[in-house]
């Protein structure tokens, strides 16, 4: 079985630019979560979605966004890139909600804001 | 690799020997734990999880232990192999909200 797929791997934006991740979750799961990782604040979680709905949303500006479509693949998008914009993007899929069981993580995509 | 953490508290360990990682939660209303792995270059990989009505759980060569009095979770790693070198992430899950918190994480090295 196909693991979590994340694309693109590697990503460089300047500052006001905005940009998409995309995630493939393993097939047969519903949930989707996406997770910021840096240095100095460590993995923080952005949002979750199931069935195309988006169930939980961490602490972060409107500028971050996301869906999911109907075959459970999401998409993130920051808008209006800061420099601390940079990070590893992580997302990780589910059978169920997140919270109740074991998550499946992608390798993340590494975005560079200059 | 990717840089997972610059400032990461560190647990060197020989090889052969058992690793104990520790990890602290400040949410009383916590049910769900979970312990990640994430080597260089790659996402968390999922290890053990414990439920709170549990204080322990044991899986190949792994073990978690769970302290809801003193808000504590551990991660045992009996007999580290390099392979095991990577960081560790304890994970926590609010009943009310079903969201994954995660800890700062401690980066385990295994001298060969």
């Amino acid at each position: 079985k196909a693991g979590v797929t994340q694309t693109p791997r590697y990503l460089i934006k300047t500052r006001g630019q905005q940009v998409t991740l995309s995630c493939s979750p393993i097939s047969g799961h519903r949930s989707v979560s996406w997770y910021q990782q840096t240095p100095g604040q460590g993995l923080q979680f952005l949002f979750e979605y199931f069935s195309e709905t988006q169930r939980n949303k961490g602490n972060f500006p409107g500028r971050f966004s996301g869906r999911q479509f109907s075959n459970s693949r999401s998409e993130m998008n920051v808008s209006t890139l800061e420099l601390g914009d940079s990070a590893l993007y992580l997302c990780a899929s589910s059978l169920i909600l997140a919270g109740g069981g074991e998550q499946y993580f992608g390798p993340g995509t590494r975005l560079t804001v200059t | 690799g990717e840089s997972v953490g610059l400032h990461l508290p560190t647990l060197s360990v020989q090889e052969g020997d058992n690793s104990i990682i520790n990890c602290a939660y400040s949410n009383s209303a916590s049910d769900y734990f979970i312990w990640y792995k994430q080597e260089s270059g790659k996402g968390p990989q999922f290890i053990i999880d414990i439920r709170s009505n549990m204080d322990k759980r044991q899986g190949q060569r792994v073990t978690v232990l769970l302290n809801k009095t003193v808000k504590h979770l551990s991660l045992q790693i009996a007999a580290t192999q390099p392979g095991d070198s990577a960081v560790y992430f304890c994970a926590e899950r609010d009943n009310a909200g079903n969201m994954l918190t995660f800890g700062g994480g401690t980066r385990l090295m295994v001298k060969p």
